[in-house]
């Protein structure tokens, strides 16, 4: 099946680093996309990673992608209480090409402790 | 400023009454999207559309009925059908299947049934 799986909850202290992972399905998923959803609100794109690509660091974020595998991850250096949200992994659908929709993870609840 | 509207952001429905989402786009994009939101479950493609005057149904349209008359335009509407409707609404829209298949997202409209 088309699944993205998740863990659904991350608990970490204020300053340390979080690390969200995430498996997809579709070995021919062109993009994978890390999404971040505060409470109410709709999803913002956080980055995404284009397949041949082992790695990618914007400022905080680090994402790591292991094809062989199929995981994703995601790595928030100095997690802030403003990082507390709902972060979703998604990947480009098996129809990706005619449907352009993404398949979302199910979202891991990111909670900061100050 | 571009984006996505969504209104209403709250919706109060008494059971067997529809209602309508709007959703309304000022980014030119092609292709517009409905998800369903719940607690725990991620999120669930409802309809789509790549095109004015043609939508496509997802995984749970059951319930649901879309249009598509104007390329800014995505309404959707609940139904009586819909068994369980109480639920966070979202729209999104992307460019369609074309470069990194990036989806914007409306702030979203919770419904709920009485």
């Amino acid at each position: 099946g088309e699944d993205v799986e998740q863990s659904l909850f991350l608990s970490v202290r204020e300053g340390d680093s979080s690390v969200i992972n995430c498996t997809y399905t579709d070995s021919s998923s062109t993009y994978l996309y890390w999404y971040k959803q505060e409470p109410g609100a709709g999803l913002q794109l956080l980055t995404y990673i284009f397949s041949n690509m082992d790695m990618k660091q914007d400022q905080r974020l680090t994402v790591l992608l292991n094809k062989k595998d199929k995981h994703l991850s995601l790595r928030i250096a100095d997690t802030q209480t403003g990082d507390s949200a709902i972060y979703f992994c998604a990947e480009t659908s098996r129809n990706g090409g005619s449907q352009g929709n993404l398949i979302f993870g199910k979202g891991t609840k990111l909670s900061v402790k100050p | 400023d571009g984006g996505i509207t969504q209104s209403p952001k709250y919706l109060f429905r008494k059971e067997g009454q529809n209602v309508t989402l709007s959703c309304e786009q000022n980014l030119n994009h092609d292709a517009m999207y409905w998800y369903r939101q719940d607690p725990g479950q991620g999120l669930r493609l409802i309809y789509y559309s790549q095109i004015v005057n043609d939508f496509q149904k997802g995984d749970i349209a059951e319930g649901y009925s879309v249009s598509r008359e104007k390329k800014e335009s995505f309404p959707l509407t609940v139904t009586s059908a819909q068994k369980n409707p109480t639920a966070f609404y979202l729209c999104a829209s992307s460019m369609g299947a074309t470069a990194t298949g990036e989806l914007f997202f409306g702030e979203g409209s919770r419904l709920t049934v009485l």
